[in-house]
């Protein structure tokens, strides 16, 4: 089975300054890869997704996030941080079993950011 | 506009008591999901369904149950043997590719489940 690790349970960065949120993942095939984030009582929205294209994945927002098979990693980067971007994030990894494909998510990292 | 509707948003539940949430889609979408959060534990799936009259346990099925009557609709009602039903549930939505990699899930804005 697929599984993901989110390194960091909670990220605190300055408004301005560049955000790194973690993960790695395991996989026995080549994976889909999503990151999705989650405001305070909402649903997710993805962010963006990798899915065997170009290994430099832009999404909304200035998020991008880079696969690294060597690494087995999917971190999520943007430039510079804004006072909105502060919410939960989390890193999911598509699971293929029994003929039907399922999504397997990581606990999720908290970012706070300071004005 | 097309997305997923769940209700309640909140819903306070007395001990012993059966409840459903409700979720609705108009994206035509074949899978649908329901999901537990809980503080620092992401999300576990309870069920999903591949297509109408048809359902399958996720990783955390035991007191819940289900339906897929209809292909807009997946409800799903947390009974009392469900043992600490006090959470977030979010339902979720998904194209089916035929091939090619997974398509992203569409997720609902959530119900909070108060057990009094």
């Amino acid at each position: 089975a697929q599984s993901v690790t989110q390194l960091d349970s909670h990220v605190s960065v300055s408004e301005g300054t560049p955000v790194l949120l973690r993960c790695n993942y395991s996989s026995s095939y080549s994976p889909s890869l999503f990151w999705y984030v989650q405001h305070p009582n909402k649903g997710l929205q993805l962010l963006l997704k990798y899915t065997s294209a170009a290994t430099l994945v832009k999404g909304i927002n200035g998020f991008e996030a880079e696969f690294k098979k060597s690494e087995t990693s999917f971190h999520l980067t943007k430039p510079s941080a804004h006072m909105s971007d502060a919410a939960e994030y989390f890193c999911v990894v598509s699971d293929r079993q029994g003929g039907s494909e399922k999504l397997v998510f990581g606990k999720g990292t908290k970012l706070t950011v300071n004005p | 506009d097309g997305g997923i509707t769940q209700s309640p948003k909140y819903l306070f539940r007395k001990e012993g008591q059966n409840v459903t949430l409700s979720c609705e889609q108009n994206l035509n979408h074949d899978a649908m999901y329901w999901y537990r959060q809980d503080p620092g534990q992401g999300l576990r799936l309870i069920y999903y369904s591949q297509i109408v009259n048809d359902f399958q346990k996720g990783d955390i099925a035991e007191g819940y149950s289900v339906s897929r009557e209809k292909k807009e609709s997946f409800p799903l009602t947390v009974t009392s043997a469900q043992k600490n039903p006090t959470a977030f549930y979010l339902c979720a939505s998904s194209s089916q590719p035929t091939s090619g990699p997974y398509n992203e899930q569409f997720f609902g804005p959530g119900t909070r489940l108060t057990v009094l």
